[in-house]
């Protein structure tokens, strides 16, 4: 089935180093998004890539890094520079045709111990 | 500026109607749409409207489009326990069928059920 897969589902780490979600798509849509989500913030823009090799920052990109090698995979770096940040990471992709809305992953929790 | 508001929480018995209620500030959302997120889990699309309808029902689903207060509610008819989410309305600048498209969501709102 075509869809979005995000890995790990949790993930711990120790302060100062760095550390890379994985997102997979296999719907052969050309953007990706990373969105952070905090309880009661509702969701906010980190990175986006309409196309491969080519990203722009969203509103809260420092201390994350990105690439957009392939179509499928748009993987997130959240480096020692990111102050806080354990939180929820959604990574989500759209089409061209239909709706326009946007298809999710089920999310990778990241924990900083 | 782009800036959606919802209400945080929500509490309906089993079988009563949800209104849950959203207002954004873009007058130029071209679409908007409701998502819903369980426990852990991503965010699934439950229903859209255009910005050009004021009405669109879907089973359950009904969603009402006030342009000129900028006004967007979800009501779910017949609320069940397995209704019980975090809801988040979005709304949607820009080309249909652009990829540079753009969505800025509210801070969603827990419904809860009550037995």
């Amino acid at each position: 089935d075509g869809g979005i897969t995000q890995s790990p589902k949790y993930l711990f780490r120790k302060e100062g180093q760095n550390v890379t979600l994985s997102c997979e798509q296999n719907l052969n849509h050309d953007a990706m998004y990373w969105y952070r989500q905090d309880p009661g913030q509702g969701l906010r823009l980190i990175y986006y890539s309409q196309i491969v090799n080519d990203f722009q920052k969203g509103d809260i990109a420092e201390g994350y890094s990105v690439s957009r090698e392939k179509k499928e995979s748009f993987p997130l770096t959240v480096t020692s520079a990111q102050k806080n940040p354990t939180a929820f990471y959604l990574c989500a992709s759209i089409g061209l045709a239909g709706t326009g809305e946007l298809f999710f992953g089920e999310g990778s929790r990241l924990t900083v111990l | 500026g782009e800036d959606v508001e919802q209400s945080l929480f929500l509490s309906v018995r089993e079988g009563d109607s949800s209104v849950i209620n959203c207002t954004y500030t873009d007058s130029s959302s071209t679409y908007l749409y409701w998502y819903k997120q369980e426990p852990g889990a991503g965010l699934q699309l439950l229903t859209y409207i255009f910005s050009n309808m004021d009405m669109k029902q879907d089973q359950r689903l009904t969603v009402l489009l006030n342009k000129k207060d900028k006004h967007l509610s979800l009501r779910i008819a017949d609320t069940q326990t397995g209704d019980s989410a975090i809801y988040f309305c979005a709304e949607s600048i820009g080309p249909r069928s652009g990829s540079a498209r753009q969505l800025t969501f509210g801070s969603g709102t827990q419904l809860t059920v009550l037995p």
